[in-house]
């Protein structure tokens, strides 16, 4: 079965200092990788998605993430956050069973928190 | 350019009611799948089906909860006799044959008091 874990439930960063979400996954087969944000009251936005090819994977809102195989990760990063980044960020793994579902499995979430 | 579209975004039903929340996916999308958030938690899969067919139910409560997506009209995700537990956000998401990427609704917020 495949799984994902967000490790950390919230990430306090000042405004226009870097940051990097963590993302870990298991999985037997191969993935196909997500990233959403989740502003207050309101449905899930697609960040930025690997799927095969360049292991770094370049997003919307000045976003990255690279998929690290070897690890299982696909830690998201920005190099200068803004208030506005301030929402709920979900990793999310789907791939094949060797059967016929796409479903998505989703992290817990991590809350970042700009501030000031 | 219309996306995923859900309604009701809000509903209110008291306890022993019925709720049906309605989907329409992207066009051109033939699959699609439903989401239940709970307060300060994950998205949580609940069921996957494309036109007139059930591919994954593996989420959903063994009762009171089902879904359709029938060939004409949009998908239905219908809970009888709701519940306080059942108060959430329930979100639909839609994808072509691929799947490589899953565009979601803003969602249905059901309250139930």
């Amino acid at each position: 079965a495949q799984s994902v874990t967000q490790l950390d439930s919230q990430v306090p960063v000042f405004e226009e200092a870097p940051v990097e979400l963590r993302c870990n996954y298991s999985s037997s087969v191969s993935v196909y990788l997500f990233w959403y944000v989740q502003y207050p009251n309101q449905g899930l936005q697609l960040l930025l998605k690997y799927l095969s090819g360049s292991t770094l994977v370049k997003g919307i809102n000045g976003f990255e993430a690279e998929f690290n195989k070897s690890q299982t990760s696909f830690h998201l990063r920005k190099p200068s956050v803004h208030i506005s980044d301030t929402a709920e960020y979900f990793c999310a793994v789907t791939g094949g069973y060797g059967g016929a579902t796409n479903k998505l499995i989703f992290g817990t979430g991590t809350l970042l928190a700009v501030q000031p | 350019n219309a996306g995923v579209m859900q309604n009701p975004r809000h509903l209110v039903r008291r306890r022993g009611q019925e709720a049906r929340l309605r989907c329409s996916p992207v066009k051109g999308h033939s699959h699609v799948y439903w989401y239940r958030q709970l307060p300060e938690e994950g998205l949580k899969f609940m069921v996957y089906l494309q036109k007139e067919n059930i591919i994954d139910e593996s989420g959903m409560p063994k009762e009171r909860f089902s879904a359709e997506f029938p060939k004409e009209g949009p998908s239905i995700l219908r809970i009888q006799q709701v519940v306080r537990g059942d108060s959430a956000a329930y979100f639909c998401a839609s994808s072509t044959d691929s799947g490589n990427t899953i565009y979601f609704g803003e969602g249905s917020w059901l309250t139930v008091v």
